[in-house]
């Protein structure tokens, strides 16, 4: 059965620090990885899709990067802002691609 | 373009009653998911459903939960009997058909359900 870890749990940072959110996944036969962010009361929004025969993705300040033999993957969000305050989930498929099994969550606080 | 509608955003029953909850998928996209946050918990898929029929329906709670997704219009999450214990923020996401699917989900806002 596959299990999705995120640490570190929460995560605080000063602005303009680099953000390094970890995800690990038990199960090395993944379709892809997705990561989402979801603010308080609100849904979840897409970030990046890695698919599995991808090593990373970026889009502006995120990259994302996926070790499929270690079961891992990392979120970088570059020079963070306040506005980048959320909780950050990662979220693989099982046996389907729509049936995702999401970690916990990272949640970031971002000072000014 | 608009995106996943979910509606109500909000949504408070007693003991008891029924709670109907709607989803439109994005334009274009003909599968729909439904997921159950409870409240410190994380997501956990419920339900997978295209153009009337259920997919897979293994995250479903055995009573009292069912799906459906029709020819026309919203799919519905109904819960009949709600207890105090189905208090969550309910999600609905959505993809393209096969052919089209890069295996990404849209998701809505949610519809919270209170259950008095």
């Amino acid at each position: 059965k596959q299990e999705v870890t995120q640490i570190p749990a929460a995560l605080s940072v000063p602005e303009g620090e680099n953000l390094v959110l970890n995800c690990s996944f038990t199960d090395s036969a993944i379709y892809n990885l997705q990561w989402f962010r979801q603010d308080p009361g609100k849904g979840l929004t897409s970030l990046l899709l890695i698919q599995s025969s991808q090593r990373e993705q970026t889009s502006g300040r995120l990259n994302a990067s996926l070790d499929k033999s270690s079961g891992r993957s990392t979120l970088y969000i570059a020079a963070s802002q306040p506005g980048d305050s959320a909780t950050y989930l990662c979220a693989v498929p099982t046996d389907s691609w729509g049936k995702l099994q999401f970690g916990a969550g990272t949640q970031v606080v971002v000072t000014p | 373009n608009a995106g996943v509608m979910q509606n109500p955003r909000h949504l408070v029953r007693r003991r008891g009653q029924e709670a109907r909850l709607r989803c439109s998928p994005m334009k274009g996209h003909s599968h729909v998911y439904w997921y159950r946050q409870l409240p410190e918990e994380g997501l956990k898929f419920m339900v997978y459903l295209q153009k009337e029929n259920i997919i897979d329906e293994s995250g479903m709670p055995k009573e009292r939960f069912s799906a459906e997704f029709p020819k026309e219009g919203p799919s519905i999450l109904r819960i009949q009997q709600v207890v105090r214990g189905d208090s969550a923020a309910y999600f609905c996401a959505s993809s393209p058909p096969a052919g089209r699917n890069t295996g990404e989900l849209f998701f809505g806002e949610g519809s919270r359900l209170t259950v008095l």
